[in-house]
C-alpha cells in the first residue's frame, strides 16, 4: 500500500471547520483513500473513504485532488469531541470492489479542538 | 452482536505467565484483524484472518505470539511467557470483504508486571 504523509498536529477552534491534509503522491489507480480517527482510550473509528470523487457523509467530507496525490478531510463544524488522532491510509480495492489484507496505520495527525 | 467485543478489558499478569485475549467479531464479518498499541505509539499490525484462507501472520513479533479463529468467528490471541515489553492495548477489528471500513473493539489493556 502507498505511503501517506500527514502533519503531526493541528489545532482548530470549536465550531470552525477542521481541514486535515494528507499527501499520498505514490498512490496507484486501484488504491482508495481511507480516514480513521482514534479518540483517547478507544479503538480507531472509520470515518470515510473515496477513490477519486469527493465524498460526504454524516461525519465528514473528503476532498481528493484531481491527480489523486493528496486529499483533505473536512470536519465542517468541529466540536471538542472531535479531538483525536486522525489517520489517512491508502489501500488497494480490487475491480470487484473487494479488498484484502491489513490496513497500515502511520502516526496520524493529532487534532486538538479548542473552546 | 452490534459491535466487536473484546475480553477481558484489562489484564494484569506476572512476567512469564501465559495470557489469552478474546475477540468476538461482528456476526457475518469474514475478516478479523489483531493490532497492538503501546503507550503513545501507533497501531502495530499483528495478524489477519480472512475466511478459510491461511492467516497472514507477518506482524507477529515472536513465536511467543499465536492466534486462532474457530469456526470463522471468535478469535483468541495467546501470548506465552509474557514479557514487560508485551504491555500494550491489544485491539481486534472485523470487516466484511468489500473494501469498506473496519470496526474496532475497545481493546484489552495488558500490563505485565
Amino acid at each position: 500500500d502507498a505511503k501517506t504523509t500527514q502533519p503531526p498536529s493541528m489545532d482548530c477552534a470549536e465550531g470552525r471547520a477542521a481541514n486535515l491534509p494528507c499527501n499520498h503522491s505514490t498512490i496507484s489507480g486501484n488504491e482508495y483513500v481511507y480516514w480513521y480517527r482514534q479518540i483517547h482510550s478507544q479503538g480507531p473509528q472509520y470515518i470515510i473513504h473515496g477513490l477519486k470523487n469527493n465524498e460526504t457523509n454524516e461525519m465528514a467530507s473528503l476532498i481528493i485532488t484531481e491527480d489523486r496525490k493528496s486529499s483533505t478531510l473536512i470536519l465542517p463544524h468541529a466540536t471538542l469531541r472531535d479531538t483525536a488522532v486522525y489517520y489517512c491510509i491508502v489501500r488497494v480495492v480490487n475491480a470487484g470492489g473487494t479488498s484484502y489484507g491489513k490496513l497500515t496505520f502511520g502516526q496520524g495527525t493529532i487534532l486538538t479542538v479548542h473552546p | 452482536g452490534a459491535g466487536v467485543s473484546q475480553s477481558p478489558s484489562n489484564k494484569v499478569t506476572e512476567k512469564g505467565k501465559d495470557v489469552e485475549l478474546r475477540c468476538d467479531p461482528i456476526s457475518g464479518h469474514t475478516a478479523l484483524y489483531w493490532y497492538r498499541q503501546s503507550l503513545g505509539q501507533g497501531l502495530e499490525f499483528l495478524i489477519y484472518f480472512q475466511g478459510n484462507s491461511a492467516p497472514d501472520k507477518s506482524g507477529l513479533p515472536s513465536d511467543r505470539f499465536s492466534a486462532e479463529r474457530t469456526g470463522g468467528s471468535v478469535s483468541t490471541l495467546t501470548i506465552q511467557r509474557t514479557q514487560q515489553e508485551d504491555s500494550a492495548v491489544y485491539l481486534c477489528a472485523s470487516s466484511l470483504t468489500g473494501g469498506y471500513g473496519y470496526t474496532f473493539g475497545s481493546g484489552t489493556r495488558l500490563t505485565v508486571v
